[in-house]
């Protein structure tokens, strides 16, 4: 099985508002990603966790927010967004070696946020 | 650094055509090679990979050969259903943490 699965599918909210998305993976995984997907554009990386640590922050505004709280879940935190963040959110997750980032990487389904 | 180019899109094919999509890559290493799907409204699925040289990923149809002396993955089917209508990104990992995604190419199949 190489499920990933995120939720909420969808979320709007405001400028003001803070919210959070979820990421869940069950596969044993120990490197998990955030990326942003833009319109007609590649994902793009925003952040990387390797043994629930943060090894990667792809200079992302402190609006956003990371954390992981154990090996098979990943939040993101969302605080004083802009309407430019508005995208796909994408969560991944790949390896159970030494080295999981060597491994394939597995996508979720995403949450589309819309920031009003 | 790093880079893969794909070709232009939209792509679009009547089904039962013959697919190919040019993917070409930049890297310092010995990357291992991706193509993902994108459906319309959905994530990105792994459709198939190769890891070294002269490796045949394949899937659903799909075949890519990893060809380090023209540094290129091109994904090819044979017969293209409606159903295949997608965004197919092509993609390296030297390993660091990071995919680097070609620019995507949209596939259109008409009935």
């Amino acid at each position: 099985d190489t499920e990933v699965t995120q939720t909420p599918k969808h979320l709007v909210m405001g400028m003001t508002n803070k919210k959070s998305l979820k990421c869940e993976q069950h596969m044993g995984h120990r490197a998990m990603y955030w990326y942003k997907q833009k319109a007609k554009k590649p994902p793009e990386l925003m952040f990387v966790y390797s043994y629930e640590k943060l090894s990667i922050n792809e200079s992302v505004p402190s609006r956003f927010s990371p954390e992981c709280p154990n090996s098979s879940l990943l939040n993101l935190h969302l605080h004083a967004l802009q309407p430019e963040d508005s995208a796909l959110y994408l969560c991944a997750s790949s390896g159970r070696g030494d080295s999981p980032y060597q491994e394939t990487q597995y996508f979720g389904p995403g949450t589309r946020l819309l920031v009003l | 650094g790093d880079s893969v180019t794909q070709m232009e899109g939209p792509v679009t094919l009547s089904e039962e055509a013959f697919l190919t999509i040019n993917c070409t890559y930049t890297a310092t290493g010995y990357p291992s090679l991706f193509w993902y799907v994108q459906y319309p409204g959905e994530g990105l699925q792994l459709l198939l990979k190769a890891t070294k040289a002269d490796d045949k990923g394949s899937n659903k149809g799909f075949e890519a050969t990893y060809r380090k002396e023209t540094t290129s993955f091109h994904l090819e089917k044979g017969s293209v259903q409606v159903s295949d209508s997608a965004v197919y990104f092509c993609a390296l990992s030297e390993g660091f943490q990071k995919l680097v995604f070609g620019t995507g190419t949209r596939l259109l199949v008409s009935p």
